[in-house]
């Protein structure tokens, strides 16, 4: 079983509409749990991050973490065409002077205007 | 102040060649980290350093190799290339290293596309 599990998509929705994505993981030991967005010919950036079980919201956006089911979510409202690119969710554990960090495959989101 | 720079963006080789990637943090950083990204098997770590010294490094064969100069410039090199190394190559810097994302966040380039044919 790999470590961080996310929805394959891709997934096409029109504007306007509520975007759910999700991944699970099965390390209970990861403490971070971050959302990067990978624009097309371009590198990810980090969208969200939130080290707690519950909601965080940024504007439009909001990560949801579950840490007893070992799931996390990332919900975009009133999705808009630039939000069309790939989502990875992420996951870390920090030990001391060490980080890993382990990436989901990604979800490729198109927004139709 | 500028991103992360890597070059070149695109880079075509046949197999069995080698291939040295580029990448040059944002100034002030310290860590580049390496990663390799393909629609299979995602993005994938390969390799991090920190004051010219690997600090961690994946699950990769020993053809896969880096290297740290003291401006924290940093190096990827790819020996006795193989098709399954077609992937975006990208690099990512960080102030420190193994910090976690929330002292320490990593910013990546753009990324090389290595297609080995």
């Amino acid at each position: 079983q790999k470590e961080v599990e996310q929805d394959p998509g891709p997934l096409s929705v029109p504007e306007g509409a509520i975007v759910s994505l999700n991944c699970t993981y099965s390390n209970s030991a990861f403490q971070y749990f971050m959302w990067y967005r990978q624009y097309s010919r371009k590198g990810p950036e980090l969208l969200m991050y939130t080290y707690s079980s519950g909601n965080k919201e940024d504007g439009r956006f909001t990560a949801q973490v579950d840490k007893s089911s070992k799931y996390i979510s990332l919900f975009i409202r009133d999705s808009q065409p630039s939000d069309s690119a790939t989502y990875l969710c992420a996951m870390e554990r920090v030990t001391g002077a060490n980080s890993k960090l382990t990436f989901g495959k990604g979800i490729t989101l198109s927004v139709r205007p | 102040k500028a991103g992360v720079t890597q070059t070149p963006r695109y880079l075509i080789k046949t197999r069995g060649q080698q291939v040295t990637l580029s990448c040059s943090p944002i100034s002030g950083h310290r860590s580049v980290s390496w990663y390799q990204q393909t629609p299979g098997q995602g993005l994938q770590f390969l390799f991090e350093y920190f004051s010219e010294t690997q600090r961690n490094k994946g699950n990769f064969p020993g053809r896969f190799s880096g290297r740290q100069f003291s401006n924290s410039r940093s190096e990827m090199n790819v020996s006795t290339l193989e098709l399954g190394d077609s992937a975006l190559y990208l690099c990512a810097s960080s102030l420190e290293a193994s910090r976690g994302s929330y002292n320490s966040p990593l910013h990546f380039g753009n990324g090389t596309r290595l297609t080995v044919t």
